[in-house]
C-alpha cells in the first residue's frame, strides 16, 4: 500500500514560469515531510522539508506548503530554471509512530527552454 | 571533502552468487541506510543502522543482509536468496534518526547476468 504518493509522473514547464509538484499522503501519523532532487544515475539531494506544526516553508525559489486536512503537500519552484530538470521525491516519516522515512515514486519535471 | 561514496559504480551477479556494495561516509553521521530503486517506483528500505554494531530490517529485506562494524561502513550483502536484485542500490546517511534530512551517495546499479 502506498502510502505516499506523487500521481503525475512527469511535468513539463516552460522556463521562467511556476512548476508545481503535487504529494498526497495517508498515513495521518506523519508529521515531518521533505523533498528530494534525483538526476540520473545520481543519488538524491535534499532540496526543502517542513514540519507538521507549519503550513509553508520557503528558501528561495523553493516553497512547498503543507494542507494537513487535505494529506497533501505541494513544491513550488518559482522562476523555473533548466537545471531544475531532474526526478523529484516527496518523502514523509513519523517520529511519534517510529515509522521511517517513507518516499513516493517521483515526478519527473522537464523545464522547456 | 565529506561524503557518502559507494562502490561499485555497477555490478553484474551471476546466478546463485552473493555480491556486496560498500558504501563508506566520513560525515561522522550515526545512522546509515541502504535503499533499492525500481523503475517508476520510490525508494524502498532494505535495512537501516542507527549505532555501531546494531541495524534493523526495513520494508523489502528478505534476500539481503548487512553489517555495522565500523561507524563509517555500511556494507550491503545481496544474496543468492534475493530473486529479483536488478536495481539501483543507494546508500545513505543522517546525524541522527528523528527528523535529520539523509545525504546519499551516488548509487550502484546492480544488474543480473
Amino acid at each position: 500500500d502506498q502510502q505516499v504518493k506523487q500521481n503525475s509522473p512527469s511535468l513539463s514547464v516552460q522556463e521562467g514560469r511556476i512548476s508545481i509538484l503535487n504529494c498526497d499522503y495517508t498515513n495521518s501519523m506523519f508529521d515531518y515531510f521533505l523533498w528530494y532532487k534525483k538526476y540520473p544515475a545520481e543519488g538524491p539531494t535534499f532540496l526543502i522539508s517542513i514540519s507538521s506544526i507549519k503550513d509553508k516553508n520557503e528558501d528561495g525559489r523553493f516553497t512547498v506548503f503543507l494542507n494537513k486536512s487535505a494529506k497533501h503537500l505541494s513544491l513550488h519552484i518559482v522562476p523555473s530554471q533548466p537545471g531544475d530538470s531532474a526526478v523529484y521525491f516527496c518523502a514523509a516519516e513519523s517520529n511519534f509512530g517510529n515509522e521511517k522515512l517513507t518516499f513516493g515514486t517521483g515526478t519527473r519535471l522537464t523545464i522547456i527552454p | 571533502d565529506g561524503g557518502i561514496t559507494q562502490s561499485p559504480k555497477y555490478l553484474f551477479r551471476k546466478e546463485g552468487q552473493n555480491v556486496t556494495l560498500s558504501c563508506e561516509q566520513n560525515l561522522n553521521h550515526d545512522a546509515m541506510y541502504w535503499y533499492r530503486q525500481d523503475p517508476g517506483q520510490g525508494l524502498r528500505l532494505i535495512y537501516y543502522s542507527q549505532i555501531v554494531n546494531d541495524f534493523q530490517k526495513g520494508d523489502i529485506a528478505e534476500g539481503y543482509s548487512v553489517s555495522r562494524e565500523k561507524k563509517e561502513s555500511f556494507p550491503l550483502t545481496v544474496t543468492s536468496a534475493q530473486k529479483n536484485p536488478t536495481a539501483f542500490y543507494l546508500c545513505a546517511s543522517s546525524i541522527g534518526v528523528t527528523n535529520e534530512k539523509l545525504f546519499f551517495g551516488s548509487g550502484t546499479q546492480l544488474s543480473v547476468l
